[in-house]
């Protein structure tokens, strides 16, 4: 059974910076590509980032790109999403997904909530 | 504005059949790419529903069902019980973006 859990989030001043995780297990990490999806507090959901399974290329959103930049440890079977220059409509509940044939998002974690305020 | 527009909120009684509309357009469901459906439920994280366009992942129940047609899909719930009261979004990608993938603004299905 996969399971993903996220870590990382908190509350956070705007232009500060924060890491993500998202930690998997009950998969064979290096074998799944690998999507962060945000919903801010009420809100849709918001696709943030794509890593594909070998590393080799990554798609932002417009919404982060040049400030956010998603990476991965095969050998921790960890995730990252490396957030810089917060703003605070970066704030939302952060979930680590699945890639299932470069296609849709197979199985999602519970969310790390990230909050940007000063 | 969500790229895949889906109705706010629909409603049903137990037992009745809703359908949740999600239209895009010529760059994303309208190239040739699938639409997938998704649950989540008060409170918890999203839940893969239904994967290209009409495919059920084990567990789902078949009273969920899913199509396609142009530049619109649609997730069909027939037999509505209370514990289908959930937000429902669909999602696709598109060609704007390399490699982006795209949400409706989801819908809140209210059991009445």
């Amino acid at each position: 059974q996969v399971r993903l859990v996220e870590s990382g989030g908190g509350v956070v001043q705007p232009g500060r910076s924060l890491r993500l995780s998202c930690t998997a297990s009950g998969l064979t990490f290096k074998n799944y590509g690998m999507h962060w999806v945000r919903q801010a507090p009420g809100k849709g959901l918001e696709w943030v980032a794509v890593i594909t399974y070998d590393g080799r290329n990554t798609y932002y959103s417009d919404s982060v790109k040049g400030r956010f930049t998603i990476s991965r440890d095969d050998s921790k079977n960890t995730l990252y999403l490396q957030m810089n220059s917060l703003r605070p409509e970066d704030t939302a509940l952060y979930y680590c997904a699945t890639d299932r044939d470069w296609n849709y998002l197979g199985s999602w974690g519970q969310g790390t909530l990230v909050t940007v305020s000063s | 504005q969500s790229v895949l527009t889906q109705p706010p909120s629909v409603s049903g009684a137990p037992g009745q059949r809703v359908t949740i509309s999600c239209t895009g357009s010529s760059s994303n469901i309208g190239a040739g790419y699938d639409v997938h459906w998704y649950q989540q439920l008060p409170g918890a994280a999203p839940k893969l529903l239904i994967y290209g366009n009409n495919n059920r992942p084990s567990g789902v129940p078949d009273r969920f069902s899913g199509s396609k047609s142009g530049t619109s899909a649609s997730l069909a719930i027939t037999g509505l019980q209370a514990e289908d009261e959930a937000d429902y979004y669909c999602q696709s990608s598109d060609n704007s973006l390399s490699g982006s993938r795209v949400f409706g603004g989801g819908t809140r299905l209210t059991v009445l």
